[in-house]
Parts: structure tokens; sequence; C-alpha cells
């Protein structure tokens, strides 16, 4: 069935530096979703790509996706504190009516 | 609007025991559906409904029961409860299913089975 995986599972930097998240999946997605959970919350939606190369921000996020429509990549710039939490990509099969399906997540965590 | 509420918000179980965990949407969305979310892990369908009196196994829907008698409202049950069942459970919404419909969730409820 269809996966999509998300690298690295966590990341530390320092307040100030750049962050990335990749996702990838193994088949060819309709469209693409990045969710951010804070610590002890729940997954909030950020913003969803169709598009094919689409690159979409928010401020300092920057969000694209791939042009074979199987990886996308979120990146932050000059990371805050207010930064740290959980990202989560989740694709939907190109092919089909399915449901989301969400990878692992990147961890964030950022240094004062 | 209050968007999707979730009740309770912690639950510690024993094994073997019951429980409904309430989810409700004030969004007028047909599609629902119930998530669990391990340590470290993204989150895994259990049962999805896609209107009023109709729903359908997700990924991992072993040991869990739902229903949809209404819009608003998507309860989980939980029969015997077992300590693999241990996880933050989402419950989340949208307006459509297929195409770019985000998802509303809410708040979650911890549960715990000792």
């Amino acid at each position: 069935g269809q996966q999509v995986m998300q690298i690295p599972q966590y990341q530390h930097v320092q307040e100030g530096e750049d962050f990335t998240t990749y996702c990838n999946s193994s088949t060819t997605l309709s469209n693409i979703q990045w969710y951010k959970q804070r610590p002890g919350g729940h997954p909030v939606f950020l913003i969803q790509l169709v598009k094919s190369g689409e690159v979409k921000k928010q401020k300092r996020l920057t969000f694209q996706f791939g042009e074979a429509k199987k990886n996308s990549s979120l990146h932050i710039t000059a990371t805050q504190t207010t930064d740290v939490g959980t990202y989560f990509c989740a694709g939907r099969d190109g092919g089909s009516q399915g449901n989301l399906i969400f990878g692992k997540g990147t961890k964030l965590s950022v240094k004062p | 609007n209050a968007g999707v509420t979730q009740t309770p918000k912690f639950r510690i179980l024993k094994i073997g025991q019951s429980m409904t965990l309430q989810c409700t949407q004030d969004m007028n969305h047909n599609y629902m559906y119930w998530y669990r979310q391990d340590p470290g892990m993204g989150l895994k369908l259990i049962y999805y409904s896609v209107g009023a009196g109709i729903t359908d196994k997700g990924e991992v829907p072993n040991g869990y029961n739902v229903s949809r008698s209404t819009t608003e409202d998507f309860p989980l049950r939980l029969e015997l409860a077992a300590p693999s069942q241990t996880s933050v459970y989402f419950c989340a919404s949208s307006y459509g299913l297929a195409g770019p419909y985000e998802q509303y969730f809410g708040p979650g409820t911890r549960l715990t089975v000792t």
C-alpha cells in the first residue's frame, strides 16, 4: 500500500538556523498537506500543495511539491522558539479517492 | 464555532474494561475520522465516516467500533481494553474526502490501559 516517509525524525537547531524536513511517497500523490503539532497539542493544518513543482510560502515557511508529485519539503528560515513542534506531511494517492496517509513526522526543537 | 471537541481529555482504563470516546463537530462536515498516535509515530487511521449512517475501516480498526447516527457526532468504542491501545486518540473532520480538503483535529484523548 501507499507509504509516506519523512526524514529526519528529529532535528535540533539553534535559534536562527534554518530547518528542512523531507517527505517521500512510494506512489504519485494527488495532493500533499502539511500539519504542525505543538508539544501536547493536536495537528493543525498549515498548507496543501496540488500542482507539480508547486512552491508556496508562508512568512518564513517554504513548501515545495516535487515535479513527479512523489516528494515534498518544508523549509523554515531563521527558526524561532515558536517553531518548536512536530511537522507532519500527509499525502493522498493520486489514483484513488483514498484517505490521507500521514508520515511519522519530524520533531523540531529550537535552542534559544 | 467550537470546531471539533473530544471528551474525555484523559482516561485510565484497566485491562478488559470498555469505554466510549466522544467526538462532536459543529462545522457541518460530512467526513469524520478517528486516528491514534503512538509516541514517535504518525497518525494511524482507525475508522472514518463519509456521512451519517456510513462508516468504514481504516488502517488499524481491530479492537474498536464506531457509529455515526448524526452529522455532528462520531463516537469511538473500545471493547475489552488492552495495553496495546494505550495511545492518544484524535478525532478529525473535513468538508470532503477526496481532493484537497484539510482536516480539522480535536484536542485529543490521552488513554492509558494498565
